[in-house]
């Protein structure tokens, strides 16, 4: 089975502070992990995913697989950063697509 | 752009009606799904598809049914609504090139209230 932690339901930081939002998982395959990101009244969309190791909107994530986690950082939030973040989940080799989401981190950046 | 269209995007029932979620995706995909979002336990996947008559079980199956009779519609039921339906329903969509990216495209929510 496959679970994804995030243990931070709220988070709230200052503008120019880092911030770090955190996802722990659990699988015994070789997953591949990915940040999701609702503003809001928008869709929820794709951020950043392990494999491309990008940087996106000044957000990074790096799997570290012997801690089993994917925290995604950024050195200092913007007001913009605000809204919903989820780290999910895929099996590694999965064609079907099915991603296991966490519960959430509602991200809150105050001016 | 890709888009993916959730025809209702608020609803009320009563409890013990049959309620109809569609959702529309112009892109051809072959992967649908329907998730629901609720507060403090984020998304849980509840039906998928890949195909056309083809369903799979997510997570939470039980009380729902679902449709996919053409390609690019997935339709999402309640044969007999109850309270804690009440919910955020999001339908997502993606090609089965993007499966191995894990990248999904999301409709804008169906708030569906159950009275």
């Amino acid at each position: 089975a496959q679970r994804v932690t995030q243990p931070e339901k709220l988070l709230s930081v200052f503008k120019g502070a880092p911030v770090e939002l955190k996802c722990n998982y659990s699988y015994s395959g070789s997953p591949e992990l990915f940040w999701y990101v609702q503003y809001s009244r928008q869709r929820l969309q794709l951020l950043l995913r392990h494999i491309s190791r990008e940087s996106i909107k000044g957000f990074t994530a790096d799997l570290n697989k012997g801690e089993t986690s994917f925290h995604l950082k950024k050195p200092f939030a913007q007001e913009e950063d605000s809204a919903m973040y989820y780290c999910a989940l895929k099996r590694g080799g999965s064609t079907l697509g099915r991603l296991y989401f966490g519960r959430g981190t509602q991200l809150t950046v105050w001016p | 752009d890709v888009k993916v269209t959730q025809s209702s995007r608020y609803l009320v029932k009563r409890t013990g009606e049959k309620v109809f979620l569609e959702c529309v995706q112009d892109m051809d995909h072959e992967n649908m799904f329907w998730y629901r979002q609720d507060p403090g336990l984020g998304l849980r996947l509840i039906y998928f598809s890949y195909d056309v008559k083809m369903k799979e079980k997510g997570d939470i199956p039980e009380g729902y049914s679902v449709s996919r009779e053409k390609k690019e519609r997935f339709s999402l039921i309640l044969e007999s609504a109850s309270t804690n339906q009440t919910s955020m329903y999001l339908c997502a969509s993606s090609p089965i090139r993007k499966s191995v990216t894990g990248e999904l495209f999301f409709g804008e929510g169906s708030r569906l209230t159950v009275l």
